[in-house]
């Protein structure tokens, strides 16, 4: 069974740092590319980050570029996302998903995602 | 730019059948999409990749009562026999240089 399960989040304040944490199970973790979305509370998903399945290719949505760094370990199947300068716009759930489905020549689509971890921006 | 359009609700009796609508913006209408459901407080779960043609690939476990179909640039999914659990937000997704989601629809089930 694939499981996706974020940790790391909590209470920061603003211009503060927080390391988010996926641990992966159930497929061959090495072979596919993650990502992050989030949702800020009562509002829609937003595509944040992907890595790709070795870690040599990474991507940021405009407004996080230059503040979060998306990074992996395969050996312990983890993904991470460290955030910093974090403001009170990244208030959000923030899940980890696995692409796991292509849409033609397009891109991915995300098959499983974890339950999210709550990350709230606020002094 | 690709935007993905979804009527914020709607609402079907249950028992009935519901079809919401998720509309590529002008220029992308060969895209295909992805369609996904999130209950109340869950993560979102996958229900089908969807394609221009009306083609569609459903996640694992998801049930014959969803369905996807397309004409032009609109992407429908198609919810028969609703049930309780039905009651959710449904988003669709595509790629662009990163993930591009609709605004998602609440569905209410009467």
């Amino acid at each position: 069974e694939v499981q996706l399960v974020e940790s790391g989040g909590g209470l920061v304040q603003p211009g503060g740092s927080r390391r988010l944490s996926c641990a992966a199970s159930g497929f061959t973790f090495s072979t596919y590319w993650m990502h992050w979305v989030r949702q800020a509370p009562g509002k829609g998903l937003v595509w944040v980050s992907r890595i790709h399945s070795d870690g040599s290719s990474t991507n940021y949505a405009d407004f996080v570029k230059g503040r979060f760094t998306i990074s992996r370990d395969n050996a312990k199947n983890t993904v991470s996302l460290q955030m910093n300068s974090l403001r009170g716009e990244d208030t959000a759930v923030y899940y980890c998903a696995r692409a796991g489905v292509k849409l033609g020549n397009l891109g991915p689509a995300f098959d499983y995602w974890g339950q999210g971890t709550l990350v709230t921006v606020s002094s | 730019q690709l935007v993905l359009t979804q009527s914020p609700s709607a609402s079907a009796s249950l028992g009935a059948s519901v079809k919401l609508t998720c509309t590529l913006s002008s220029g992308h209408s060969s895209y295909a999409i992805a369609w996904y459901q999130q209950q109340p407080e869950k993560g979102p779960r996958y229900l089908m990749k969807l394609n221009s043609d009306g083609s569609h690939s459903k996640g694992d476990g998801i049930p014959d009562r969803f369905s996807g179909s397309s004409s032009g640039a609109e992407r429908y999914l198609t919810i028969s026999s609703l049930q309780s659990e039905d009651e959710a937000d449904y988003y669709c997704q595509t790629w662009a240089t990163g993930g591009v989601f609709g605004g998602g629809t609440k569905l209410t089930v009467l």
